[in-house]
């Protein structure tokens, strides 16, 4: 079946770092892939999401490029800030259009 | 403003009661869904309702039931079988688009089973 595979973390930057978090998927077909972050104690919100192969999803800053022929998604910020920590998941929504499946979260702690 | 509220926020349970968790959206919706998560294991798909009285099991439906009598409305109950309940539990709804539309989430319920 359909699965995402996303880095471990923590992952602990200074503010003003490079971020990258990586995440792979495998879908039957041509999936829409997401990047939701979720603040503690809070639900998830969607961040960004490309829909079709080399679409690029922008917003806040981060970006992440749908690479079909290396089945990633990897997200990035060019310069991270306090309020970036967060966990984030990344997600696909497949040939059933009935779910959505997540990675296991990054948990990022940016340090002033 | 439109969204999805659940409520309790957190919720406290004696071992072998039942507990229902509500979720309520004003988004006008079609698909409603109830994942569960625990730390380090990301999000796992309890059950989903794409149209009114109509639901399906996810990947950890057992000890669990849920009802859709109307479209604003998917509560969860968390029954005496469920042999781990201990977690927090999120309901998303979403745009009956397909694949390409996103889930919106509620804050979650932290459920403690004692």
């Amino acid at each position: 079946g359909d699965s995402v595979t996303q880095m471990e973390g923590p992952v602990t930057l200074s503010e003003e770092a490079c971020l990258t978090i990586n995440c792979t998927y495998t879908a039957t077909g041509y999936p829409s892939l997401f990047w939701y972050v979720q603040y503690p104690g809070e639900g998830l919100q969607l961040l960004l999401k490309a829909t079709k192969a080399d679409d690029k999803g922008s917003n806040k800053g981060f970006e992440a490029t749908y690479r079909k022929e290396t089945t990633s998604f990897h997200l990035e910020k060019g310069s991270v800030q306090v309020s970036d920590s967060a966990v984030y998941f990344c997600a696909l929504s497949g040939r059933d259009n009935n779910d959505m499946r997540f990675g296991a979260g990054t948990r990022l702690t940016v340090k002033p | 403003d439109g969204g999805i509220t659940q409520s309790p926020k957190y919720l406290f349970r004696k071992e072998g009661q039942n507990v229902t968790l509500s979720c309520e959206q004003n988004l006008n919706h079609d698909a409603m869904y109830w994942y569960r998560q625990d730390p380090g294991q990301g999000l796992r798909l309890i059950y989903y309702s794409q149209i009114v009285n109509d639901f399906q099991k996810g990947d950890i439906a057992e000890g669990y039931s849920v009802s859709r009598e109307k479209k604003e409305s998917f509560p969860l109950t968390v029954t005496s079988a469920q042999k781990n309940p201990t977690a927090f539990y999120l309901c998303a709804s979403r745009w009956g688009g397909g694949r390409n539309s996103p889930l919106h989430f509620g804050n979650g319920t932290r459920l403690t089973v004692t």
